[in-house]
């Protein structure tokens, strides 16, 4: 079974730091992508990046962009120059590339908050 | 531009109820997933359609819970004889091709007294 792990409920920073969010995941599987959702509060779940497991430089878009280590399954989210609205929960999430369905499994969150 | 829509917005039910909800995907998009959010989680994924075959279903969905999606537009989430365990956030999203982006829609958030 594939998991996905956030180890950081939680993470607070002042407005124009960098912070970064962990996730790991696990899967025997050679042929996924990864992505960062964000769900701000109240609203619906946004797209933030995805990384092809078959391509070895890091995605980027913006003031995001992700550090990702395939051998140690280890996928995090750099945010640069954080504005308030970022604060938003975080979600990792994984996509296994088969036909069918391409089902996201998702990791538990990390709430990230964006102080003035 | 219209996104992925759900209704209703939220829907509060008596346990033992019956209740439906309704998604609206992108247009062009052929693929549509049914997720399952509680609170403090991720979400989980319920079943997927493509076009209106309905390809997979996670065992999460028991036999109280029918999705279709007729015509392959819009598609609906029937929960029969609701338990409180139901209440959560339901998420539509939708795609476009095979490993393609999904768009979430708003959800509807049911909650089941």
């Amino acid at each position: 079974a594939q998991t996905v792990t956030q180890s950081q409920p939680e993470m607070s920073v002042q407005e124009a730091e960098t912070v970064t969010l962990s996730c790991t995941y696990d899967t025997s599987e050679s042929n996924y992508y990864l992505f960062w959702y964000k769900q701000p509060p109240s609203r619906q779940m946004i797209l933030v990046i995805r990384q092809e497991a078959y391509k070895q430089q890091n995605a980027t878009e913006n003031r995001f962009s992700v550090n990702f280590q395939k051998a140690a399954k280890s996928f995090s989210l750099k945010i640069s120059d954080s504005q308030l609205g970022d604060t938003a929960m975080y979600f990792c999430a994984f996509m296994i590339l088969i036909q069918g369905a391409q089902k996201l499994v998702f990791g538990q969150g990390t709430r990230l908050t964006i102080n003035p | 531009d219209t996104g992925v829509s759900q209704n209703p917005r939220h829907k509060i039910t008596k346990r033992g109820q019956n209740v439906t909800f309704r998604c609206d995907p992108i247009s062009e998009h052929n693929r549509l997933y049914w997720y399952r959010q509680t609170l403090g989680q991720g979400p989980e994924f319920l079943t997927y359609f493509q076009n209106e075959a309905q390809l997979e279903k996670s065992r999460l969905l028991s036999d109280r819970f029918s999705a279709e999606r007729p015509k392959g537009s819009f598609s609906t989430l029937e929960i029969q004889r609701t338990e409180q365990g139901d209440s959560a956030m339901y998420l539509c999203a939708s795609s476009s091709d095979f490993a393609g982006k999904q768009f979430f829609g708003p959800g509807t958030r049911l909650t089941v007294l």
